[in-house]
C-alpha cells in the first residue's frame, strides 16, 4: 500500500543507548518530517527535509539527528537515549506545496527506561 | 512564530447529536492552511478537513464542517450526527504558505478527545 511506512512499532531503550527510527514514502514526496507527541502538547516538529539533500531543526531538535537518505528515507537517530525522549514518534511526508496536508507513518512509541 | 490553541482537553457527545471542536491560532501571516486531524487509537493520523484561509465560504467534508472566522483567528470544527467512530483525538494545525523558515511546516495544537457516548 502506497504511504508512509516507519519502523519500529514499539522499542523500549535503556537510557544511554542509541537508535535509529526508520521513515520511508514511496508517493515521491519531496518534503519529510520528523515530529514527536506527548499528552497535552500535540505534536511538536524535531526535524524536516523540505527536499533531498536538505534537512534543518524544528521546534525541538535536541538530542536528535536526521538523515536523508534519498527521496524516499528519511531517518531519525537518537545517539544517547534519555528518559525524556520517551514519546510518540511520528513520520511524515508531504508534496513539498503548502495547500496539502501531510501524509503521516503508524507512530513509533518509544520508552526510555 | 505561530501558535495554535485547543482550549477543550476533553469533549464528549451524545451518538446522532451535534459537538464543535474550538481552535484559535496565533499568525501575522495572511496566506495559509487550516487543518483537522483526527487521531483514533490505533495511532493512525487522518485528514478530516482543511480550510484555504482565502477562501471565505466553510470547507465541508460530509458530516464534518468548519466555522473558519478569519478576523478571530478561530477555526471550529463541527461533527454533526455523531457515530461511535468519531471518538477519538482531534488536532488542528496551521500550515503557512508565505515563504521563509515556518514555509510547508505544520504546526499543531495540543488536541481534544472526544468521546461519543451512545
Amino acid at each position: 500500500n502506497a504511504g508512509v511506512t516507519q519502523t519500529p512499532k514499539f522499542q523500549v531503550l535503556k537510557t544511554g543507548q542509541s537508535m535509529t527510527l526508520q521513515c520511508a514514502q514511496d508517493m515521491n514526496h519531496n518534503s519529510m518530517y520528523w515530529y514527536r507527541q506527548d499528552p497535552g502538547m500535540g505534536l511538536r516538529l524535531i526535524y524536516y527535509s523540505a527536499s533531498e539533500g536538505t534537512t534543518d531543526k524544528g521546534e525541538v531538535p535536541n538530542g536528535y539527528n536526521v538523515s536523508r537518505l534519498n527521496k524516499r528515507e528519511f531517518s531519525l537517530r537518537l545517539e544517547s537515549a534519555a528518559p525524556s525522549q520517551t514519546s510518540v514518534y511520528f513520520c511524515a511526508s508531504s508534496v513539498g506545496t503548502a495547500n496539502y496536508g501531510y501524509t503521516f507513518g503508524s507512530g513509533t512509541r518509544l520508552t526510555v527506561v | 512564530a505561530q501558535t495554535v490553541t485547543q482550549s477543550q482537553p476533553e469533549m464528549s457527545v451524545q451518538e446522532a447529536e451535534t459537538v464543535t471542536l474550538s481552535c484559535t491560532y496565533d499568525t501575522s501571516e495572511s496566506d495559509y492552511y487550516l487543518f483537522w486531524y483526527k487521531q483514533p487509537p490505533s495511532r493512525q493520523m487522518i485528514l478530516v478537513i482543511r480550510q484555504e484561509a482565502y477562501k471565505q465560504q466553510n470547507a465541508t467534508e460530509n458530516r464534518f464542517s468548519v466555522n473558519f472566522q478569519k478576523a478571530a483567528k478561530s477555526f471550529s470544527l463541527k461533527i454533526s450526527d455523531s457515530q461511535l467512530g468519531d471518538a477519538a483525538m482531534y488536532f488542528c494545525a496551521y500550515r503557512s504558505r508565505v515563504g521563509g523558515t515556518s514555509y510547508g511546516k505544520l504546526t499543531f495544537g495540543q488536541g481534544t478527545i472526544l468521546t461519543v457516548h451512545p
